[in-house]
């Protein structure tokens, strides 16, 4: 199994909502990341977990809220978005967390997220 | 602080052309790695391939190759005899070594918006 998987595909709310992101890999990786994408950009990188600890928070708005329940699952919280938070947004998985080989991410195909 | 940079934002060809995207990247690490991702209309990036600073051999998979040279700092990537479902944005990143294990961040470049006309 190669493959990270995202659900939901898609997903509308409303700025008073709560909804969860999930992210499944089964390939043994020990670094998982959350990435936000607007359109025509490149993925900007939110959260990083190795070994399912916290390892990096670019700065993200508290509205958005990770959580690695285990190595292979990875849940991104969100409550009271804003209409600019609406974006594809990006799990991905690597073997190593580090600077190493093997440290390539592969991407789930992404949920694209519309707040209204 | 690490930069990637593609020059070329959009690119245009027909069927069957070959076609060459840019890649240049900065940082002041020894070690270091570079990617290529394609990113269809689908939204999922598919990983192309990596290659370490300290490995310049050039590579060819098929219609894809790479050419890496650290002298002038570039990673390039040329399909040949472009097909319609190489249609995609097509991304360069760098992510520096450490020991550590601390950073572990891709910087992206801003993206090659590929259109291969039938």
């Amino acid at each position: 199994d190669t493959e990270v998987t995202q659900t939901p595909k898609h997903l509308v709310m409303g700025m008073t909502n709560k909804k969860s992101l999930k992210c499944e890999q089964h390939m043994g990786h020990r670094a998982m990341y959350w990435y936000k994408q607007k359109a025509k950009k490149p993925p900007e990188l939110m959260f990083v977990y190795s070994y399912e600890k916290l390892s990096i928070n670019e700065s993200v708005p508290s509205r958005f809220s990770p959580e690695c329940p285990n190595s292979s699952l990875l849940n991104l919280h969100l409550h009271a978005l804003q209409p600019e938070d609406s974006a594809l947004y990006l799990c991905a998985s690597s073997q190593t967390p580090s600077g190493s080989s093997y440290n390539e991410q592969f991407f789930g195909p992404g949920t694209r997220l519309t707040v209204l | 602080a690490q930069k990637v940079t593609q020059a070329q934002t959009e690119i245009s060809v027909v069927e069957k052309e070959d076609v060459t995207l840019d890649c240049v990247y900065e940082t002041r690490d020894t070690t270091y790695y570079l990617f290529w991702y394609k990113q269809p209309p689908s939204g999922e990036l598919v990983f192309l391939i990596r290659r370490n600073s300290f490995d310049e051999q050039n590579e060819i998979s098929g219609r894809y190759s790479w050419n890496f040279q650290k002298s002038t700092s570039s990673f390039n990537f040329t399909i040949t005899a472009s097909q319609v479902v190489d249609s995609a944005v097509y991304f360069c990143a760098l992510s520096e070594g450490s020991i550590t294990g601390a950073n572990s961040k891709l910087t992206f470049g801003k993206g090659i918006t590929l259109s291969v006309r039938p």
